[in-house]
């Protein structure tokens, strides 16, 4: 059974930072690209960052780059995303997504159950 | 603003057939396949259409999608009461070099 799951959220002050982590199983984690997407309270999805199987392309919104980084660890099957200078807009629930395939380019086929960041003073 | 325009609601009543429209531009809807994801009220979204018209397994037949030009169409036949929920379409975007959303239709079973 392929399994995503988010852990890392939580309340953040105004220009903090964050870790996010997506844990999966039941399929070959290297294989698959991951994304972040992100929802904030009452709109609509919002794509954040995606990593290729290998880790070697990374893809980020223009409302995140510069700030977040993402990065897999593929002996742990493990993508973590880097969370910096974060602000009130950042406020949301974080999905992470599996890609139906390892370049990044793949529709997103299977979703974790998400992970709540406030960023609140 | 989403890059791509989706109605912000849409509704129908038992039986009835519902579209759902998905407007992009040539450099997202115009060059690469859209896909479509529902979403429950507080849940995961779940994919329901990829490679513009097809279905994973496990959704039923009653849900099809569609894609002309710089614009892509859910189409929902057979309307049901458990099918009210979010619909977003989403699609890569060369420009962008990145996936854009539209913005959700939510639609109502009267």
């Amino acid at each position: 059974e392929v399994r995503l799951v988010e852990s890392g959220g939580g309340l953040v002050q105004p220009g903090g930072s964050l870790r996010l982590s997506c844990v999966v199983s039941g399929f070959a984690f290297n294989s698959y690209a991951i994304n972040w997407v992100r929802q904030a309270p009452g709109k609509g999805l919002e794509w954040v960052s995606t990593i290729s199987g290998p880790g070697g392309s990374r893809f980020y919104a223009g409302s995140v780059k510069g700030r977040f980084t993402i990065s897999r660890d593929n002996s742990r099957n493990t993508v973590t995303l880097h969370m910096n200078r974060l602000s009130a807009a950042d406020t949301g629930f974080y999905y992470c997504a599996r890609g139906f395939d390892y370049t990044g380019y793949g529709e997103f086929d299977y979703w974790g159950q998400g992970t709540l960041l406030t960023v609140s003073s | 603003q989403s890059v791509l325009t989706q109605p912000p609601s849409a509704s129908g009543t038992p039986g009835q057939r519902v579209t759902i429209s998905c407007s992009g531009s040539t450099s997202n809807v115009g060059q690469n396949s859209v896909n479509w994801y529902q979403q429950f009220p507080g849940t995961a979204p779940r994919l329901l259409i990829y490679s513009n018209n097809q279905r994973p397994s496990g959704v039923p037949g009653r849900f099809s999608g569609s894609k002309s030009g710089a614009s892509a169409s859910l189409a929902i036949s057979g309307l049901q009461s458990e099918d009210e929920a979010d619909y977003y379409c989403a699609t890569w975007d060369d420009d962008l070099h990145g996936w854009v959303f539209g913005g959700g239709t939510k639609l109502t079973v009267l």
